[in-house]
Order: structure tokens, then C-alpha cells, then sequence
């Protein structure tokens, strides 16, 4: 079976940085997702990673260990747009574009 | 170039109705897939196409189907509504080649069964 977890919700400062955790335990892995998502829109891709360590993309850098089934996404520098609700989701198969979604981190951002 | 597109938008259906969705992926984009989100359980996989086959399934009742065209362009449909329906649906596309396959998502049907 599939399990994704992470935390329901996270407050943060203006400027903070916060540390988003995912762990899963899925059947197979084939690359760990991380999406944002703001209120009645869309989701938006943020970061991949297959192999273990950080991926830095601008303020957002995301963490894997495969062998500790976890994840982390790293905010810096918070803005208040930064407001959201942040997926975490695992690909379990290679070929296939289907994902597993966790059920999400609502971020809030305060001044 | 043009995201992918669902249509549409909004939509309300009593219970016991049937329903179809529809979703344009990204032009060259050959794999769609499609996920409910409702509050408490968050994103749910529902199907995936590809090349008009369907390769993928998640455990959601008959009642739920799908398709895919020549084009690319999917639908999904529901029968037999029923209340617990209401949700949000995605659809989601992707290229299906290279390492990281991101995956696209449309602005979604929000579905309201009375």
C-alpha cells in the first residue's frame, strides 16, 4: 500500500524560513514531488528529486532519503504570497506519470 | 503555449445524475491523468491515459470511467452521482519522457452533487 504523510499546518513569520516534512512508505519509488498549491487554483510544480540530498531552486530546496523514506521542503526568505497549502507526492512506478498525493501542509504566513 | 484546459469550470448535478468532464492537456503532452481532491482526503488518483490506453487505476468504484482521444483529450465520467462526489477533479499532464515527468495540472471541475 501507499502512505504519505505530512504535517496538517505550519505558521510562520514574514522572512522566516520553515521546514516542510514528508515521510511515505509506497510499494515501489521512482522520484518524490512537491507541489504548491494556493486557494482554488491549480497545483504548481516546485521541485523532483530521485536520488538522495538537497535540490536548490531559488528560496525553495527540497531534501530526499530514499532509505529513510523522507522528505523535507525548505522555505526561505518567506514571503506572505507564500501562503498555501504545499503536496508532497511519491511516483511509485517507473513509466507511469502517476502520482500519490499526501494530504497536504497548509502554510500560513504571518507579517 | 496554452495549459491544459478543463471544462468546465463549475458544475451542479443531482443525485442519481451521470457527468462528464473534460480536459485538454498541453500540446505534444501524450499522458493524462486525473485526481479528486476533497478536503478530507486530499488529492486522489483516479485514472491515467496514455496513447488512448488506459495504464493506470485507482480504487474508485465503476462508477467512475474514462477515456482518452487520438488528440490527447480525455474525459472522465461519473454515474449514478451521489453526494460524496462533490470534489474537486484535476487533470493532469505530462510529456512522459525524461527523468522528472512533472506533471501539469488544469484549474479543475468543481463538481457539487445536491
Amino acid at each position: 500500500g501507499q502512505n504519505i504523510d505530512q504535517p496538517t499546518e505550519m505558521t510562520a513569520t514574514e522572512g522566516a524560513i520553515v521546514q516542510i516534512n514528508c515521510t511515505y512508505q509506497t510499494s515501489g519509488f521512482n522520484g518524490l514531488f512537491w507541489y504548491q498549491q494556493h486557494a482554488g487554483e491549480a497545483p504548481t510544480f516546485l521541485s523532483y528529486n530521485v536520488l538522495d540530498g538537497l535540490e536548490e531552486k531559488g528560496r525553495f530546496s527540497s531534501f530526499l532519503s530514499r532509505s529513510k523514506g523522507y522528505s523535507y521542503l525548505l522555505l526561505k526568505e518567506l514571503q506572505m504570497k507564500d501562503s498555501a497549502s504545499y503536496l508532497c507526492a511519491v511516483r511509485d512506478r517507473g513509466g507511469y506519470s502517476t502520482l500519490t498525493f499526501g494530504k497536504g501542509t497548509m502554510l500560513l504566513v504571518s507579517p | 503555449k496554452a495549459g491544459v484546459t478543463q471544462t468546465p469550470r463549475y458544475l451542479i448535478k443531482t443525485r442519481g445524475q451521470q457527468v462528464t468532464l473534460s480536459c485538454s492537456p498541453i500540446s505534444g503532452h501524450r499522458s493524462v491523468s486525473w485526481y479528486q481532491q476533497t478536503p478530507g482526503q486530499g488529492l486522489q488518483f483516479l485514472f491515467e491515459y496514455f496513447s488512448e490506453t488506459q495504464r493506470n487505476k485507482g480504487n474508485f468504484p465503476g462508477r467512475f470511467s474514462g477515456r482518452q482521444f487520438s488528440n490527447s483529450r480525455s474525459e472522465m465520467n461519473v454515474s449514478t452521482l451521489e453526494l460524496g462526489d462533490s470534489a474537486l477533479y484535476l487533470c493532469a499532464s505530462s510529456t512522459d519522457r525524461g527523468r522528472s515527468t512533472e506533471a501539469f495540472f488544469g484549474q479543475g471541475t468543481r463538481l457539487t452533487v445536491v
